[in-house]
């Protein structure tokens, strides 16, 4: 069975510091990582996906298969990015449920 | 351009109620499912669609049934609320493929006293 852990319930850091939220996941196939995103009063969003390697809203990802982690990096906060932070993985292929991790809770300070 | 509807934001229920949160999508897609946030344990999945009457467990199924009569639906139903299942339930929807990701409704709050 996979798991999604993410070992940070909250981060906190100043506007223009270095973010990174990390994401191990325990797998023994070739997963498909995601990030999602919920902004406050907002719904649950896609932020991105590894299998695109994008850059959205400034922040990447890259996908780790020796640490099996996928950590989420953005070298300058910006106050609207404080959120709540969702690492989830799906297993591929005719598999589509992802399963979640438990969160992180960014808050980006002035 | 809201894509996944859930039909309540907020509800209130009794202990024993039977209670039904409606979910539609209007993207055609394949998949449904139905989640659970608390806080502190993240999402958690309870059921899911992946064709019209067709479903399957997720992880906590207990307590909890679905029916998806209709492609562009997906109900959720407690079948006898209790108090432990206030909670805030999520819909999403998926192409059959997962690569693109889910679309999720905006949640409903549940309370049951």
């Amino acid at each position: 069975a996979q798991r999604v852990t993410q070992p940070e319930k909250l981060l906190s850091v100043f506007k223009g510091a270095p973010v990174e939220l990390k994401c191990n996941y325990s797998y023994s196939g070739s997963p498909e990582l995601f990030w999602y995103v919920q902004y406050s009063r907002q719904r649950l969003q896609l932020l991105l996906r590894h299998i695109s390697r994008e850059s959205i809203k400034g922040f990447t990802a890259d996908l780790n298969k020796g640490e099996t982690s996928f950590h989420l990096k953005k070298p300058f906060a910006q106050e609207e990015d404080s959120a709540m932070y969702y690492c989830a993985l799906s297993p591929g292929g005719s598999n589509y449920k992802l399963t979640f991790g438990k969160g992180t809770l960014l808050t980006v300070n002035p | 351009d809201v894509k996944v509807t859930q039909s309540s934001r907020y509800l209130v229920k009794r202990t024993g109620e039977k209670v039904f949160l409606e979910c539609v999508q209007d993207m055609d897609h394949e998949n449904m499912f139905w989640y659970r946030q608390d806080p502190g344990l993240g999402l958690r999945l309870i059921y899911f669609s992946y064709d019209v009457k067709m479903k399957e467990k997720g992880d906590i199924p207990e307590g909890y049934s679905v029916s998806r009569e209709k492609k562009e639906r997906f109900s959720l139903i407690l079948e006898s609320a209790s108090t432990n299942q206030t909670s805030m339930y999520l819909c999403a929807s998926s192409l059959l493929t997962s690569n693109y990701g889910y679309t999720f409704g905006s949640g409903t709050r549940l309370t049951v006293v």
